[in-house]
């Protein structure tokens, strides 16, 4: 069965400070697809990406980046320059390719930024 | 972009009363809706999968008389919980996909705070 692990429950970062959130999965399939969710404190869960198992490629969107590595189940996210405004809960998150779209959450890692 | 509004962000309720919450799809087409549960500070289970015209699948040890789940157009999905009592105080949130599920992101509403007194 499939499984998301976010081994960090909580990081507690200052302002600027680079940090990254470990995300490790599981999956029998060779199929399957990776996000990066935000959940702010008022709930709603905000997509940031989604990456798809045959594409390995390594993506940056302005402060965020993340690192793909099948060779190691890894599906890492780091922000560069930390911003308060990135305080949040972010949830990585599977989707195998034969579960039709049902996304199995991580734990969840609660990032505090202290200005 | 594509955007999935929920109703209402928060309710509370009676025991023994029955609460429904819609799910919508503002501005694109959606055969297939997800709704999940959040118990605070935990992550997010799927309790269901809502199919346009059909019956809902339902996760295991979900209750599917407990929790009714209608999808009666390409754009609306709902969730009824009946007879709700204090241990379905919690946060559901449903999500719908653009496109097949594995082409396109999936989006959230954004959620509804159920508290049952």
């Amino acid at each position: 069965a499939q499984k998301v692990t976010q081994a960090q429950t909580e990081i507690s970062v200052v302002e600027k400070e680079d940090v990254t959130l470990d995300c490790v999965y599981e999956t029998r399939d060779t199929t399957y697809y990776l996000f990066w969710y935000k959940q702010p404190p008022s709930g709603e869960l905000v997509f940031l990406i989604r990456r798809n198992s045959f594409d390995e490629q390594n993506e940056i969107s302005g402060r965020y980046s993340w690192n793909f590595q099948k060779s190691t189940s890894s599906f890492n996210f780091t922000i560069t320059a930390s911003q308060v405004v990135d305080s949040a809960v972010y949830f990585c998150a599977l989707i195998e390719g034969t579960s039709y779209g049902k996304l199995t959450f991580g734990q969840g890692t609660i990032l505090t930024v202290h200005p | 972009g594509a955007v999935v509004s929920q109703h209402p962000s928060r309710v509370i309720c009676k025991s023994g009363t029955s609460v429904k919450i819609e799910c919508r799809s503002l501005d694109f087409q959606a055969t297939t809706m997800f709704w999940y549960r959040q118990f605070p500070k935990q992550s997010l289970m799927l309790m269901a999968t809502s199919n346009e015209g059909s019956k809902a699948t339902y996760e295991q040890g979900v209750e599917k008389d407990k929790f009714l789940i209608n999808h009666a157009s390409l754009t609306l999905s709902t969730l009824t919980v009946t007879s709700a009592h204090p241990e379905d105080s919690s946060f559901y949130i449903c999500s719908a996909a653009d496109g097949t599920v594995y082409n396109s992101p999936l989006h959230f509403g954004n959620g509804t705070r159920l508290t049952v007194t």
